[in-house]
């Protein structure tokens, strides 16, 4: 089955704790991506990924690392979660930006 | 700074109606333009895609596209229940990120 799948789907944390949300497809996409989900403010991209050992900034990266070593595999590192940081946490490919994402089905991140 | 626009709402309409969700984009060079439907604490899913100026329809959606107002909408025929969701208008330029808009509520009662 194509699918975007992420661990862990919620997580709780102190702040300062080092974390790593994992992110894999299976659908053999280059463009992967991250969003942060807030009421009242949508979606917002954290990284985007065009292919392997390419990434960029979105809207909103600061406290947040990625790695895209292999295709299918984009992590999104926090070294140092914040309170601020608790969130609902997306992660989405896609063939190139032009073409339909397909999301995983969220993290919830609450950072104490 | 690219903006994509959408009346948060909620948009409440009787069932059988038609619903009618907007989305205005500021990027003029915008080439692709997507739909997304997103149920509560779920991940949004696409409706319908549309990259040329004028309607696109898919079942009982229809989604238009005006270039030159910047403009692009969503109608929903024959609304149910089971439509009730945050829709999310995306707009994207080749090669560069997709920027969604904040979504609107859409509240369909029976």
């Amino acid at each position: 089955e194509a699918q975007v799948t992420q661990n862990p789907r919620y997580l709780i944390t102190v702040t300062g704790k080092k974390l790593t949300v994992t992110c894999s497809q299976n659908m053999n996409h280059e463009y992967m991506s991250w969003y942060r989900q807030d009421p009242g403010l949508g979606l917002r991209q954290i990284y985007y990924s065009m292919n392997v050992e390419v990434t960029d900034k979105g809207d909103v990266p600061e406290g947040y690392k990625v790695s895209r070593k292999e295709k299918r595999n984009f992590p999104l590192i926090l070294e140092s979660p914040s309170p601020n940081q608790t969130s609902l946490y997306f992660c989405a490919s896609s063939f190139g930006t032009n073409n339909e994402q397909f999301f995983g089905p969220g993290t919830r991140l609450t950072v104490l | 700074q690219k903006e994509v626009e959408q009346n948060s709402g909620p948009l409440s309409v009787p069932e059988g109606a038609i619903a009618s969700l907007n989305c205005t984009y500021s990027d003029r060079g915008s080439q692709s333009f997507f739909w997304y439907r997103q149920y509560s604490g779920k991940s949004p899913e696409l409706i319908m895609f549309i990259y040329s100026n004028g309607d696109k329809e898919d079942g009982r959606f229809t989604a238009q596209l005006n270039k030159a107002s910047q403009y692009v909408s969503l109608l929903i025929r024959d609304s149910q229940p089971s439509d009730s969701a945050t829709y999310l208008c995306a707009v994207n330029q080749a090669g560069t990120a997709l920027i969604f808009g904040k979504g609107t509520t859409l509240s369909v009662s029976s």
